[in-house]
C-alpha cells in the first residue's frame, strides 16, 4: 500500500502547473485523498480532499479558487494544479489516503514522500 | 476555523522518560451523534513525511508502539509517550476533522533529545 508523487518541479511565476500522487496496492476508488501543504519551515496546512470513486471534491477557504484537486481512477492517480503560480506556492505537497475505505472519516494514515515546488523568477 | 493550539512548542526529552504534549481545540471536537471525539496525532520525523499515529482520540494506527497513547476530552487533549525513544524525534501535531473535510492542525511541538 502506497502512494507515489511526481519529481520536484522549478517553475517560473505565471506558469502552470499539475503534480501527480499515484495509489497502488488499495482500490483506489474507495479512498478519500487529500492534499496538504508544508512551506519551507512552516507547519501542515489542508487544501482540500477528493474521493475518487464519484470525484466529490472539497476544499479549505483559504484553498478554494487557487488550485484545483483532481483525480483519474482509471489510473488510480489524483492531481493538484495551478494555472499561474505564485512565489508564494513554493512548498512541499503532500497527497494522502484516508484510513477507512468508504467511509467519511478523515484520519489518513498513508502518505505519499511529498513533491516539492519551487517557483521563482 | 477551528483553532488548534499546543504547547510546548518545543519539548527537550529524556530517553527512558516520559514526555507529553498538549493540545486545545477553540470548539469542542466531541461528535454528540456518535460520540466520537474526532482528534488525531501526527508525527513528521527529520526529513520525511507525515505519519499517523493516534486517531479519534485513543486508537493507535496500526504499527505505532504502545508507549504512545491520546487522551482527553472536549477541546484539551494529550499526547503521552510513556518512555521517550532516540527515534521518536521530529515535529508532532495534533490535528481536528471534526467538521468534515475542514481539517485543521496545530503548529507543531519539536521534541529533541536532551
Amino acid at each position: 500500500v502506497q502512494l507515489v508523487q511526481s519529481g520536484a518541479e522549478v517553475k517560473k511565476p505565471g506558469e502552470s502547473l499539475k503534480i501527480s500522487c499515484k495509489g497502488s496496492g488499495f482500490f483506489f476508488p474507495s479512498y478519500w485523498i487529500g492534499w496538504v501543504r508544508q512551506k519551507p519551515g512552516y507547519g501542515l496546512e489542508w487544501m482540500g480532499i477528493i474521493y475518487p470513486g464519484d470525484s466529490d471534491t472539497r476544499y479549505r477557504p483559504s484553498f478554494r479558487g487557487q488550485v484545483t484537486i483532481s483525480v483519474d481512477p482509471s489510473i488510480n492517480t489524483a492531481y493538484l494544479h495551478w494555472s499561474s503560480l505564485e512565489a508564494s506556492d513554493t512548498a512541499m505537497y503532500y497527497c494522502a489516503r484516508s484510513i477507512s475505505s468508504g467511509l467519511p472519516t478523515m484520519s489518513f494514515d498513508i502518505w505519499g514522500q511529498g513533491t516539492m515546488v519551487t517557483v521563482s523568477s | 476555523d477551528i483553532v488548534m493550539t499546543q504547547t510546548p512548542l518545543s519539548l527537550p526529552a529524556i530517553p527512558g522518560e516520559p514526555a507529553s504534549i498538549s493540545c486545545r481545540s477553540s470548539q469542542s471536537l466531541l461528535d454528540s451523534d456518535d460520540g466520537k471525539t474526532y482528534l488525531d496525532w501526527y508525527l513528521q520525523k527529520p526529513g520525511q513525511s507525515p505519519q499517523l499515529l493516534i486517531y479519534t482520540l485513543s486508537y493507535r494506527a496500526s504499527g505505532v508502539p504502545d508507549r504512545f497513547s491520546g487522551s482527553g476530552s472536549g477541546t484539551d487533549f494529550t499526547l503521552q509517550i510513556s518512555r521517550v525513544e532516540a527515534e521518536d524525534v521530529g515535529v508532532y501535531y495534533c490535528m481536528q476533522h471534526i467538521e468534515f473535510s475542514q481539517m485543521t492542525f496545530g503548529q507543531g511541538t519539536r521534541l529533541e533529545i536532551k
